[in-house]
């Protein structure tokens, strides 16, 4: 169990428009969701922590305006990049932990490969 | 002030033999947890091994054991008898007192045949 899914895995879009990366905890419930970035040959660098009905908390330097954050339900959470740049270009992947459960362990989708051209 | 260290960028290891990936943390909370996770080429997250501060033994799951030494705050990885699919980018992350998780800059690992 505790499975997380990221959709789309690839992405590619032009210069200046918006897209929206989903996470999803398939088989748990998840308490909090977690969204982080990820350069070539770098770390994770979390951008934002998702609680169910409640605004996102951004990490210092994270532009909130920017990186849309939407906690719908405890399988749901949507990242959405806004006016898109190149420099946005990126790995993305969201992890969750789960309700009551195991808290101490987060579940990581396989990511997101972010293209703007 | 950085969280989770990892000195080593790069290690290669012989196949069948065991190799050791340094972590060191940094923290005044009393309850914290270690993770270590491998990510491949494909960029998936993969956990290992997870070890809790209060947990009195070293953690271990298969050929993966954690070399636990609190009062170094060290948090090493132990891999026994490497395989050639464990050539990956192994990262260190420590989970706080309010569950935010800090990751270590990486060591990538290549097992040679």
């Amino acid at each position: 169990g505790a499975v997380v899914s990221q959709h789309p895995s690839r992405v590619i879009c032009k210069s200046g428009t918006s897209v929206k990366i989903e996470c999803r905890s398939l088989d748990f419930q998840a308490t909090t969701m977690f969204w982080y970035r990820q350069f070539p040959k770098q770390s994770l660098m979390l951008m934002a922590t998702s609680n169910e009905g409640s605004k996102a908390t951004y990490e210092q330097g994270v532009e909130k305006d920017k990186f849309l954050i939407n906690h719908a339900s405890l399988t749901l959470s949507t990242l959405t990049v806004t006016s898109a740049h190149p420099e946005d270009s990126s790995f993305y992947i969201c992890s969750a932990t789960r309700r009551k459960v195991k808290p101490y362990e987060q579940y990581f989708g396989p990511g997101t490969r972010l293209t703007v051209t | 002030a950085q969280k989770i260290t990892q000195t080593q960028p790069g290690m290669f290891v012989q196949e069948k033999e065991a190799v050791t990936l340094d972590c060191t943390y940094d923290t005044s909370d009393p309850s914290y947890g270690l993770f270590w996770y491998k990510q491949p080429s494909s960029g998936e997250m993969i956990f290992l091994i997870y070890q809790g501060s209060y947990d009195q033994q070293n953690a271990t799951e298969g050929r993966y054991s954690l070399n636990f030494q609190k009062a170094r705050k060290s948090a090493n990885l132990v891999i026994s008898a490497s395989q050639l699919g464990d050539s990956a980018m192994y990262f260190c992350a420590m989970r706080d007192n309010f569950n935010k998780f800090y990751f270590g800059s990486g060591t990538k690992l290549n097992v040679k045949p």
